[in-house]
Formats: C-alpha cells, structure tokens, sequence
C-alpha cells in the first residue's frame, strides 16, 4: 500500500539555522504531496501542498519541492525562528475519487534562542 | 476563517463508560475523516465519510466503536465500553471531495480512560 517515511527527530537547531526534514514516499501512481504542522496542543494545520511533479509548495518560508524520480518531498526553510517549534508530517493522497491521507510518522523540530 | 469544531476539547472518563465525540466539518465540506493520534501509533484513520455515507471504516474496532453522520454538520464518534487503550487524541478533518486541496483539522478531543 501507499506509504510515507520520514526522518526521525527531533531535529534541534539554533534560531536563523537551515532546516531540512526528510520525506519520502511509495504509491501506486501519481500522489498529491503535503506537509502538515502541529503545534503544541493544538490539530494539524496544512502547511504547503504539492500536486505534480516539480511542483514547489511554499509557505511562512518553507519550500518542498515535488521530486518524482527520488520519490521525495523534503522539507526546507532557510533560517528557523524558535516559534517554527512543532511536529511536521509528511503525507500524501491519491488524486482518484476515493483516496484517504497516509502520514509520516512525524518529525519534532525544537528550535532554541 | 472557517474551522473544524470538535467538542469536548478534553474528556476523562471511567473504563467501561460510554464516550461520545462530536464534530461540525466545515460549510460545505462534503468530505470528513476521524483520525486517532497516539505516541506509540501516529496518526491513524478510523473512519472515512463521503456525502454523509461510510467509505472505510476498516481501521475502527468494531466491537467497540461506531462513527455516525446524523446530519451534514455533525459527526460522531462513539466508543463503548471504553478501554484505557483507547486514551489518545481523536482529531476530525474535513474537506472537499478532490483531496489534493487538503484537509482541515480539528483541534481534537484528549481523551483518558482511567
């Protein structure tokens, strides 16, 4: 079945550092590709999205770009702030009529001042 | 902006107790999902609801669960008897019917069973 892996955190960084957090994926097809964030207590919050190949989803300065050949959609932001603190799952859909969202594992990202 | 409301936000009850978890999707969302969230699990999907009708519910124990849509804005999600296994976090989604434009959450029901 369809399935996504990602790294296991927590990443630490120091604020302004470069962060990337890895995702990869298996399915059967052509995949719509997200990355959700959570904070602390709170539900998932869609984060960016990408629905074909070499698309770039981007948002609050996160990029990841939709890579069919490594079957990848890692997650980058160029200088992190301590409030970027979450948990951030990897995930992807079939764009057929009757597809569910498969997640990651999750990955803990901790930024400290 | 419009949201997905789950209520309780928290629930603490008695193994064996009945415990029933409410959520609106949001206006027009014909789409809604109940997902359980646990350290050792992840996330994982119990219950998939398309139009109001159930399309998979294979990830619920069937024993013990049962997840209903009685109108378009309500969804419910029932555990009885409740187990202390079945502490977590329950988060609904909502959303449209071409999931490439993402689903959106609830901010979850805790849920402990002492």
């Amino acid at each position: 079945g369809d399935s996504v892996t990602q790294m296991e955190g927590p990443v630490t960084l120091s604020e302004e550092a470069f962060l990337t957090i890895n995702c990869t994926y298996t399915a059967t097809g052509y995949p719509s590709l997200f990355w959700y964030v959570q904070y602390p207590g709170e539900g998932l919050q869609l984060l960016l999205k990408a629905t074909k190949a070499d698309d770039k989803g981007s948002n609050k300065g996160f990029e990841a770009t939709y890579r069919k050949e490594t079957t990848s959609f890692h997650l980058e932001k160029g200088s992190v702030q301590v409030s970027d603190s979450a948990v951030y799952f990897c995930a992807l859909t079939m764009n057929s009529g009757y597809s569910t969202l498969t997640f990651g594992k999750g990955t803990m990202l901790l930024v400290s001042p | 902006d419009a949201r997905v409301t789950q209520t309780p936000r928290h629930k603490v009850t008695e193994m064996g107790q009945e415990v029933t978890m409410r959520c609106q999707p949001i206006l027009g969302h014909n789409t809604v999902f109940w997902y359980r969230q646990t350290m050792m699990q992840g996330l994982e999907l119990l219950a998939y609801f398309r139009n109001r009708a159930p399309l998979d519910d294979s990830g619920m124990p069937k024993d013990r669960f049962s997840a209903e849509m009685p109108d378009a804005t309500l969804a419910t999600l029932k555990i009885q008897p409740s187990e202390p296994r079945d502490s977590a976090v329950y988060f609904c989604a909502s959303g449209l019917e071409l999931a490439n434009y993402g689903y959106t959450f609830g901010s979850g029901t805790r849920l402990t069973v002492v």
